[in-house]
């Protein structure tokens, strides 16, 4: 079985703090995906990594960046967190560029900015 | 834009109901996929289906089905006979093709699924 494994289940940081989330997946996959769930928004796209050191904005990318320097690692950060950034944030993996591929979900990071 | 629309936000049943959750969809590909997820209280997505849009075959497993029509861009999801465990939120997405050989995920905001004994 796919197994995506995020960092933590709950973070709770201050405002202005360096947040980093990290997503590891063990199936060799290609592409890793960032997401943040909020009700009534459904998922949202924050990046997306098609290979090793490679990323591409999605729908939403401002107050983030992310890492992949290692295929199986992508990792997600906040420069400077905000409280609007108080969220759930999904990872989610998938095999390659193939469109009919589903992509294989972490347990999500709840992230509370104060 | 491509889009995906869940109107129901939340449904309430009662247990052995038959319930039904909508999915309504926009897009320029004529090649595409519609996925649903179901996210249980623990937050996990678990993929449970996937259809091409050029396969409009009904299917079914046990107790979910799902009825893809093209000509009204639908693809809704039924369960027979909920049980508690189906309550969860369920999602509805549609891949979406992009320069450069990219594909993505465009996720409806979702419908939660309240099953009570």
């Amino acid at each position: 079985d796919v197994k995506v494994t995020q960092s933590s289940r709950y973070l709770v940081k201050r405002t202005g703090e360096k947040v980093f989330l990290e997503c590891v997946q063990d199936m060799d996959h290609e592409n890793m995906f960032w997401y943040r769930q909020d009700p009534g928004l459904g998922l949202r796209l924050i990046y997306f990594s098609y290979d090793v050191k490679m990323k591409e904005k999605g729908d939403i990318p401002e107050g983030y960046s992310v890492s992949r320097e290692k295929k199986e690692r992508f990792s997600l950060i906040l420069e400077s967190a905000s409280t609007n950034q108080t969220s759930m944030y999904l990872c989610a993996s998938s095999p390659g560029r193939d469109v009919s591929y589903e992509q294989y979900f972490g347990p999500g990071t709840r992230l509370t900015v104060t | 834009a491509q889009k995906v629309t869940q109107a129901q936000t939340e449904i309430s049943v009662v247990e052995k109901e038959d319930v039904t959750l909508d999915c309504v969809y926009e897009t320029r590909d004529t090649t595409y996929y519609l996925f649903w997820y179901k996210q249980p209280p623990s937050g996990e997505l678990v993929f449970l289906i996937r259809r091409n849009s050029f396969d409009e075959q009904n299917e079914i497993s046990g107790r979910y089905s799902w009825n893809f029509q093209k000509s009204t861009s639908s693809f809704n999801f039924t369960i027979t006979a909920s049980q508690v465990v189906d309550s969860a939120v369920y999602f509805c997405a549609l891949s979406e093709s992009f320069s450069g050989g990219y594909n993505k995920l465009i996720f409806g905001a979702g419908t939660r699924l309240a099953v009570h004994p």
